[in-house]
């Protein structure tokens, strides 16, 4: 149990709308990392949250943003669906350091339509 | 764009067996991590080895470091039914701000 919970869990959308979606934990780590997983690949990073604010991003357009808040939950926002988009959302709490351990919630499956 | 690459791509085997699974990667690391995914839900983490590490066990779990070819394997010793799922490889790139760069996976399916 990883403590990281992750909703909705399935989300359908049509192209070009907005979704929303959120992630929470229990614990203190001090980063938040949100990750996108096409079918048959690896996780691909989508940007950091280190103490409520962006740490970086990877190669994904402005219309992914998102937040932290001061109670270790998060949120996920992609503006302007894309058929691409479709993908498992997967968010994950860390540490800085030399040991970056990330644990994972079950992730949000977003299928656009 | 992923960061390492895993092969094989699939791996298939019967219960007892050993599962090898290998990942490459291109960056200096500060270590590397193994990640399990089953029917894609959650990654849960395996297993984390230092760059200055060589070879680290935990139960049946063995993982290999050559920094100098830039590569990893993972072995799974007297496979069971329930380790069936995707394993992946996973580095920070060198970077200490807690960010991942995963391969694209191995999917082992283990027969009873």
């Amino acid at each position: 149990e990883t403590g990281v919970t992750q909703s909705p869990t399935h989300l359908i959308k049509t192209r070009g709308q907005q979704v929303t979606l959120r992630c929470s934990s229990q614990s203190g780590h001090n980063t938040v990392s949100w990750y996108q997983q096409a079918l048959g690949q690896g996780p691909q990073f989508i940007f950091q949250y280190y103490r409520e604010e962006e740490n970086g991003r990877g190669n994904f357009p402005p219309r992914f943003s998102g937040l932290q808040f001061p109670n270790y939950s998060s949120e996920l926002n992609v503006n302007a669906l894309e058929l691409d988009d479709s993908a498992l959302y997967l968010c994950a709490i860390g540490n800085r350091g030399r040991e970056n351990i990330q644990y994972f919630g079950a992730g949000t499956r977003l299928s656009v339509l | 764009s992923q960061q390492g690459e895993e092969d094989p791509q699939a791996l298939s085997i019967q219960e007892g067996e050993n599962a090898t699974m290998n990942c490459s990667y291109k960056t200096s690391i500060n270590n590397l991590q193994w990640y399990r995914q089953n029917s894609g839900r959650g990654l849960v983490h395996l297993i984390l080895i230092r760059s200055n590490e060589r070879e680290k066990h935990s139960g049946r779990l063995r993982v290999t470091l050559d920094t100098s070819k830039k590569s990893s394997s993972l072995l799974i010793t007297a496979s069971r039914a329930a380790d069936t799922a995707s394993y992946f490889c996973a580095t920070d790139r060198g970077s200490t701000l807690g960010r991942l760069y995963f391969g694209r996976g191995t999917q082992l399916t283990v027969w009873p």
